[in-house]
């Protein structure tokens, strides 16, 4: 089955502890990208990637890295995780140009 | 300000009567306009992409359009498996970045 899969689906941290939250799609496909759903702020873009070892930032990328070292994965770290980071975190991947991104089922990230 | 903005934010339709969803988008330069549907606890799942104004796309019960300025959802005889939050997002930047409007969340009652 054609999917993008994150983990965890949820997720309770403490401020400050590194995290990384995996995303891994089985589509071949080159471009990925994350996002966090906020109540009130809807989604918003952290960082994107159009293929391997190229990334690009979003439009909330402060507190965030990604890298893209292999086409099928795309994980999202947090160096030193804050409260104003808890959020829903999606990940999604698409071919090139025009087509919809597929969506991850979402990660639940609270930071306490 | 590049602004994408949808309404109304909700919406409580009967079962059968027909409805239509806004998106009006300041930005310039459009590439491509796309339709998400999201249910609750659930990532959004892809819809339609819309180029071009005058464009239109279907699928099942829903139709949308796109001018120059907005697009609307059309959703014909909806029935409650309709019943979900409908996303628009817009892409108008180089590389591949979208911005998403705030969203429609439809109620469609039997």
């Amino acid at each position: 089955e054609a999917q993008v899969t994150q983990n965890p689906r949820y997720l309770i941290t403490v401020t400050g502890k590194k995290l990384t939250v995996t995303c891994s799609q089985n589509m071949n496909h080159e471009y990925m990208s994350w996002y966090r759903q906020d109540p009130g702020l809807g989604l918003r873009q952290i960082y994107y990637s159009m293929n391997v070892e190229v990334t690009d930032k979003g439009d909330v990328p402060e507190g965030y890295k990604v890298s893209r070292k292999e086409k099928r994965n795309f994980p999202l770290i947090l160096e030193s995780p804050s409260p104003n980071q808890t959020s829903l975190y999606f990940c999604a991947s698409s071919r090139p140009g025009n087509y919809g991104y597929t969506f991850g089922s979402g990660t639940r990230l609270t930071v306490v | 300000e590049d602004q994408v903005t949808q309404s109304p934010e909700a919406l409580r339709l009967q079962e059968g009567e027909s409805s239509s969803l806004n998106c009006s988008y300041t930005v310039s330069g459009l590439r491509g306009l796309f339709w998400y549907r999201q249910d609750p606890g659930k990532g959004p799942e892809f819809l339609f992409t819309l180029y071009s104004a005058g464009e239109e796309k279907e699928k099942e019960r829903l139709k949308a359009t796109l001018t120059k300025k907005e697009s609307f959802l059309h959703i014909t005889a909806p029935k409650p498996e309709d019943s979900a939050t409908y996303l628009c997002a817009v892409r108008y930047r180089a590389g591949n970045m979208l911005t998403f409007g705030g969203g429609t969340r439809l109620m469609v009652k039997p």
